[in-house]
Parts: C-alpha cells; sequence; structure tokens
C-alpha cells in the first residue's frame, strides 16, 4: 500500500463549488505539505502544517484552506472554487525530527479542473 | 531570497546516449539540494540529496549530480540514459532550519529509441 494517499485523484467541478481534497499518510511524520503543480511553474507551496495544532500558510495561500485532522490526514478546500485554480495538486509529508531538509514524500496527486 | 532555475524546458535524447540536466540556485548561504523526479501519473519521487561532504552525490537509478559552490550549480547527470528515465525532473534547495523547499520549474526529459 501507497505510504502517501490522496482523494480524489480526479475531479471536474464548476466554478463556484466547494471542494475538499483529502491527503492520508501511514508515514507517521508529523509534516505535511500541499502544492500545486503548473505547467512551467514547478511545484508552490499552498499551506503546511509541522503538527495537529500548527498550520501555516505557503506562498499560495489565497482562495484555499486546510484542516489537520489527525497527524495521518491533512485536507485542502476550495471554499469556490474558480478557473484559475485548475491545477495538480500534491500532497507530501516529511519527518518532524531533525531539519527541514529532510526528504518529502509524495502522494500520487489529484487533477483538479475548474470548470 | 531563495530561487531555482532550470534553464531547459524540455531536453531530449537518444536512448543510451548521456544525460546532464542543468540547475543553478541562488542562496546565501550553503544550501541544501535536491532533485527529483516525477513520471507521468506519479508523484515526485527523490533521486538523490546534497547536504554537505563529497560534492559529487550518487543517487538512485544511475543518477549522479555535482555541487559546484562556484557556479552555483547542481546539474544532475547520468551516463546512458534509459527509456524508462523519461519524465520530469525537478532541482529543490531548502534552507537550514527554514520550513520550505523551493522547487524549479522542472526539465521534461524525452527519451527517442
Amino acid at each position: 500500500d501507497a505510504d502517501v494517499t490522496q482523494t480524489p485523484r480526479n475531479r471536474i467541478t464548476k466554478t463556484g463549488k466547494r471542494i475538499m481534497l483529502e491527503c492520508s499518510q501511514t508515514k507517521g511524520h508529523d509534516r505535511m505539505y500541499w502544492y500545486r503543480q503548473d505547467p512551467g511553474l514547478g511545484l508552490r507551496l499552498i499551506y503546511y502544517s509541522f503538527d495537529v495544532k500548527d498550520i501555516n500558510k505557503g506562498e499560495i495561500s489565497d482562495g484555499y484552506s486546510v484542516s489537520r485532522q489527525a497527524q495521518a490526514k491533512f485536507s485542502l478546500s476550495l471554499e469556490s472554487a474558480i478557473p484559475n485554480q485548475t491545477a495538480l495538486y500534491f500532497c507530501a509529508t516529511q519527518r518532524g525530527v531533525g531539519r527541514s531538509t529532510d526528504t518529502q514524500y509524495f502522494g500520487p496527486g489529484t487533477r483538479l479542473t475548474v470548470l | 531570497a531563495q530561487s531555482v532555475t532550470q534553464p531547459d524546458i524540455h531536453i531530449t535524447v537518444s536512448e543510451g546516449a548521456s544525460l546532464e540536466l542543468r540547475c543553478n540556485y541562488s542562496y546565501g548561504a550553503t544550501p541544501y539540494l535536491f532533485w527529483y523526479v516525477q513520471s507521468p501519473g506519479q508523484g515526485l519521487q527523490l533521486l538523490l540529496k546534497y547536504f554537505s561532504g563529497d560534492t559529487l552525490v550518487q543517487g538512485i537509478k544511475g543518477f549522479e549530480a555535482e555541487f559546484k559552490r562556484s557556479q552555483s550549480s547542481f546539474n544532475l547527470r547520468k551516463p546512458s540514459v534509459h527509456w524508462s528515465d523519461a519524465a520530469e525532473y525537478f532541482c529543490a534547495v531548502a534552507s537550514t532550519g527554514g520550513f520550505k523547499t523551493i522547487f524549479g520549474a522542472g526539465t521534461r526529459l524525452f527519451v527517442k529509441a
């Protein structure tokens, strides 16, 4: 079984709809991240969480919110989706012990299309 | 501010040929550098990383990278490319004590028979 899973894998929605992307991990890592990937832009950080009670905005958090329900679960919500949020979204985990330079482990991604 | 530049959006090489993917970074202190690979439909997987010590780093799948401080570069190499290496490759930099990893825009590798 995969260590980092994301659901759904693909989603098509309409402008204005609320949508939630979910991430679960079995690695026992404290740190979790949400990124979006757009062609030519690489990965950009949306939100990150260093533990259940610690949530922080990344560089492109506007229009998004997150919830860290448990150590293993980190959800990303789009309260009112808009077309420019069409992208590939990745969840990643990282050990909490030690430096932020530890390897990040990525889920398979969720491809979101907002019409 | 940290930044990572991958000058080549895409590269095409013949199977069996050598490969070099370029990465330049901007960072005030000694950076922590990574190369990740993203196969179609997959998440990113770490190929190798550099923290300190020997500037030539060996990774998985026969890849290596060399850290050159004077050139602010961390280029990825492979002596003989296989068709299964076709993927997108991301260079990334992180800072000590920081929380963010900055990713480059990626280089897509095409392998021709």
